[in-house]
């Protein structure tokens, strides 16, 4: 069965510190890989996705980046976090058929200080 | 662009009763719709999905409707219990997209 791996749980980083969150998917090959950030009492913000090695779109104009170096790899980066970048941040995968539902990591708490 | 509405007031229900939660959506008509609950704390975890040319969907005690017409999805949980409390949301899919648009979720609160 298909499983997404999504760490750390939770970060508190100072403004200005670099980011770096993993996501890795087991048991599917070429998936669409999917970065969001959630604030609190608010729905899913789409920041970046990826249809396969190498191929990142971006949503969202932001301090933020994203690279998929493999195939179930997708990394989200910042060189220099703000307090705005605070929030929870959710890796998802999807596969290439359509109608394909997304499946989710458990995300990570980031908290700028 | 498509926008998706959804009660931003939580759901108090009694347990035991029929919880119905409301998915609006503008423009044009999704090919999927897709329901996923969200524990506090976690990542939103795929429940159902209906496409266009289906009035109704279940699993279990879940039940999805939609209703093109009227633009509308209903998600009803029947003999809904405490553990069921959560944010429910939905999503659009026009088919042929890689991205579905999510709605904000309704926070369903059952009382035991």
């Amino acid at each position: 069965s298909q499983t997404i791996h999504q760490w750390p749980a939770t970060l508190v980083q100072p403004v200005g510190s670099p980011l770096s969150l993993e996501c890795t998917v087991e048991g599917t090959s070429n998936p669409n890989l999917y970065w969001y950030r959630q604030a609190a009492g608010r729905g899913l913000q789409l920041l970046f996705y990826s249809v396969g090695i190498g191929q990142i779109s971006s949503e969202v104009p932001q301090n933020l980046s994203a690279s998929r170096p493999q195939d179930r790899q997708f990394i989200l980066s910042s060189k220099k976090l703000l307090l705005s970048d605070s929030g929870f941040y959710l890796c998802a995968w999807r596969g290439q058929a359509s109608n394909q539902p997304q499946h989710f990591g458990d995300g990570t708490r980031l908290s700028i200080l | 662009s498509q926008k998706i509405e959804q009660n931003s007031e939580a759901l108090n229900i009694q347990e035991g009763k029929t919880a119905t939660l409301t998915c609006n959506y503008t423009n044009y008509s999704p090919a999927y719709l897709q329901w996923y609950r969200q524990d506090p704390g976690r990542g939103p975890v795929f429940l159902l999905l209906i496409r266009e040319n289906e009035k109704e969907k279940r699993k279990e005690r879940l039940k999805v409707t939609f209703d093109t017409t009227l633009k509308q999805s209903l998600f009803h949980i029947t003999a809904s219990q405490p553990a069921d409390s959560a944010t429910y949301l939905c999503a659009l899919d026009i088919g042929g997209s890689y991205i579905p648009t999510f709605g904000r979720g309704t926070s369903l609160i059952v009382h035991p």
